[in-house]
């Protein structure tokens, strides 16, 4: 079935830092979207991407979907301790379900 | 805080015990999901009701049996639960039945631990 494949897992920054992470899947996405879930808390919407090539700027966040729809980034400027958190992507082909990668971890180092 | 309200928020029960999770949302949507989400599995789609019918069952074991008897309500009846089936259970709601043209609203989640 669909998979959609997110990296890193974890990724530690010192505040001030960049982070991106990654999100790549075998077959073409209809639309890609972005959530974060805080420590405790459970996922947020942050975005949907639907073009080839679109990038949409969210303050800090950048979102960025593939020219091939087949891969997304998202990327957070001077990171701040508030940015701690789960970051998931998700897709879907079609009209099926949304597929969640694994998501990444942030940890943010004050 | 989302419009989508779990209850309860904890649930301990042993391997024998018959229990159910409930989710009420109070945005209009369509849409209504089960997720289960674990360590080593985050967010494992389980069940998608779209206006109230079952469009979606990820081989969910028989031991989960959904319910929606309405659009705003979708409930999880629980029995006879495995030690690894502990994990916290979301519930999510969307507009509209194309089911992933819309952002998903989640609940605050359900943890669940089996003994």
């Amino acid at each position: 079935g669909q998979q959609v494949m997110q990296i890193p897992q974890y990724q530690h920054v010192q505040e001030g830092e960049d982070f991106t992470t990654y999100c790549n899947s075998s077959t073409t996405l209809s639309n890609i979207q972005w959530y974060k879930q805080r420590p405790g808390g459970h996922p947020v919407f942050l975005i949907q991407l639907v073009k080839s090539g679109e990038v949409k700027k969210q303050k800090r966040l950048t979102f960025q979907f593939g020219e091939a729809k087949k891969n997304s980034s998202l990327h957070i400027t001077a990171t701040q301790t508030t940015d701690v958190g789960t970051y998931f992507c998700a897709g879907n082909e079609g009209n099926t379900p949304l597929v969640f990668g694994k998501g990444t971890r942030l940890s943010v180092i004050a | 805080e989302t419009g989508v309200t779990q209850t309860p928020r904890h649930l301990v029960m042993g391997m024998t015990n018959k229990k159910s999770l409930k989710c009420e949302q109070h945005l209009g949507h369509n849409a209504m999901y089960w997720y289960k989400q674990s360590a080593k599995k985050p967010l494992e789609l389980m069940f998608v009701y779209s206006l109230e019918e079952r469009v979606e069952n990820n081989s969910v074991p028989s031991r989960f049996s959904p319910e929606c008897p309405n659009s705003s309500h979708l409930f999880l009846h629980l029995h006879t639960l495995q030690p690894e089936d502990s994990a916290l259970y979301l519930c999510a709601s969307s507009q509209g039945i194309r089911l992933a043209a819309y952002e998903q609203y989640f609940g605050p989640g359900t943890r669940l631990t089996v003994t």
